[in-house]
């Protein structure tokens, strides 16, 4: 059974800090991961899709990498901003023909002014 | 183009009562999920279709949930009679078939009292 896991739970940091967040999956038969950002009381919004065959993918600040050898993605903000503050979710689609995607529990990030 | 619409935004009922929620997917998108998200967690597929045929169903409370996609557009899940474990975040999503990514909505945020 895939469990999708990250950490932290949260983090806070200062304005214009770099930061990492986590993602590790259990099962690396994956058909793709891709990383939301879910702002209180919103929806989710895709930030970065990575195929399985794919290491990384790049959108303005936001880089993630994928090794799906290891189980493991993260997510790399440069420059944080206080509109960076939100929940970030990882998610993983099995290879298999569910289009199911397994969620982790979130990241709740506060970027301080 | 227009994103996926769900509505009500909000809705607060009584245990025991029921309630409905309705999606409207993106113009074209042939494949539509439900899903439910608890607070602090991230969602679980609770449906799939493709176009007005269910193929996951799996994890679909069916003593209580059903869900319809009438003509294979919009699509309306119903839980008759709720009860205080149904409050949640009630996300639609949307995708081509066999597209690499899902488009969520806004989400249905259901408190039972």
């Amino acid at each position: 059974k895939q469990e999708v896991t990250q950490i932290p739970a949260a983090l806070s940091v200062p304005e214009g800090e770099n930061l990492v967040l986590n993602c590790s999956f259990t099962d690396s038969a994956i058909y793709n991961l891709q990383w939301f950002r879910q702002d209180p009381g919103k929806g989710l919004t895709s930030l970065l899709l990575i195929q399985s065959s794919q290491r990384e993918q790049t959108s303005g600040r936001l880089n993630a990498s994928l090794d799906k050898s290891s189980g493991r993605s993260t997510l790399y903000i440069a420059a944080s901003q206080p509109g960076d503050s939100a929940t970030y979710l990882c998610a993983v689609r099995r290879v298999d023909s569910s289009y199911k995607l397994i969620f982790g529990s979130g990241t709740r990030l506060l970027v301080r002014p | 183009e227009a994103g996926v619409v769900q509505s009500p935004r909000y809705k607060i009922i009584e245990k025991k009562q029921p309630v409905a929620f309705w999606c409207n997917p993106i113009s074209g998108h042939n494949t539509l999920y439900w899903y439910r998200q608890n607070l602090g967690q991230g969602p679980e597929l609770l449906i799939r279709y493709e176009n007005e045929e269910a193929v996951d169903d799996s994890q679909l409370p069916k003593d209580r949930f059903s869900a319809e996609r009438l003509k294979g557009v919009d699509s309306t899940l119903k839980i008759q009679p709720a009860e205080l474990g149904d409050s949640a975040v009630y996300l639609c999503a949307s995708a081509r078939q066999g597209a690499e990514g899902y488009t969520f909505g806004s989400g249905t945020r259901l408190t039972v009292v």
